[in-house]
């Protein structure tokens, strides 16, 4: 079956913009994460939703960070008033369950300039 | 929290050589998790140990979780280039929750 998609794979705004970032998992999958990737650094956790329970914020960095998601279906990550640290590969994730093994999305690349 | 360590960061091997990487857990943890991530790709899932002591092995990657469950690795033979790559280890501990490592990021030299 298909995998998790992310839209878009490339984007490119200027400081102080808002963007929006979609994910969307795979099918049967409840639970879905964000994370963030400096180029060459690791995986930094952003936030995580399992079904309809309160979703797990604490990787978010700032309050220009926020992500929805409506039952187990298509997330959104917004930041706003981008600033160029923002600049970094968002990826997504889901699995069936918390703690199961995770599929990753092909990433969007944000660059703020 | 909860922290997971891998090292070395940086792995150079010279093509044909064996290496081994190393991932700690700061806490027991109910099971690993071990993903690839290639050049400009993204994170694959490769193997999920569970079992205290476990070893499995995939063609030239082996696997182990440690005795005590805190602790794994990592070790491939006979390195070839398309071994290139990160590799993060994620351990999986209290609640479920996933904690990646930093990775290992591995370059062979031909």
């Amino acid at each position: 079956g298909a995998g998790v998609s992310q839209s878009p794979s490339n984007k490119v705004t200027e400081k102080g913009k808002d963007v929006e970032l979609r994910c969307d998992p795979i099918s049967g999958h409840t639970a879905l994460y964000w994370y963030r990737q400096r180029l060459g650094q690791g995986l930094e956790f952003l936030i995580y939703f399992q079904g309809n329970s309160a979703p797990d914020k604490s990787g978010l960095p700032s309050d220009r960070f926020s992500a929805e998601r409506t039952g187990e279906s298509v997330s959104t990550l917004t930041i706003q008033r981008t600033q160029q640290e923002d600049s970094a590969v968002y990826l997504c994730a889901s699995s069936f369950n918390r703690g199961n093994e995770q599929y990753f999305g092909p990433g969007t690349r944000l660059t703020v300039t | 929290g909860q922290q997971v360590m891998q090292i070395p960061q940086y792995q150079h091997v010279q093509e044909g050589e064996d290496f081994t990487t190393y991932c700690n857990s700061s806490t027991t943890l109910s099971n690993i998790q071990w993903y690839k991530q290639r050049p400009g790709g993204h994170p694959v899932f490769l193997i999920q140990l569970v079992k205290s002591g476990e070893v499995k092995k995939q063609k030239r990657l082996t696997f182990q979780f440690g005795e005590a469950k805190k602790n794994s690795s990592l070790h491939i033979t006979a390195t070839q280039t398309t071994d290139v790559g990160t590799y993060f280890c994620a351990g999986c501990a209290a609640g479920n929750k996933l904690t990646f490592g930093g990775g290992t990021r591995v370059l062979v030299k031909p």
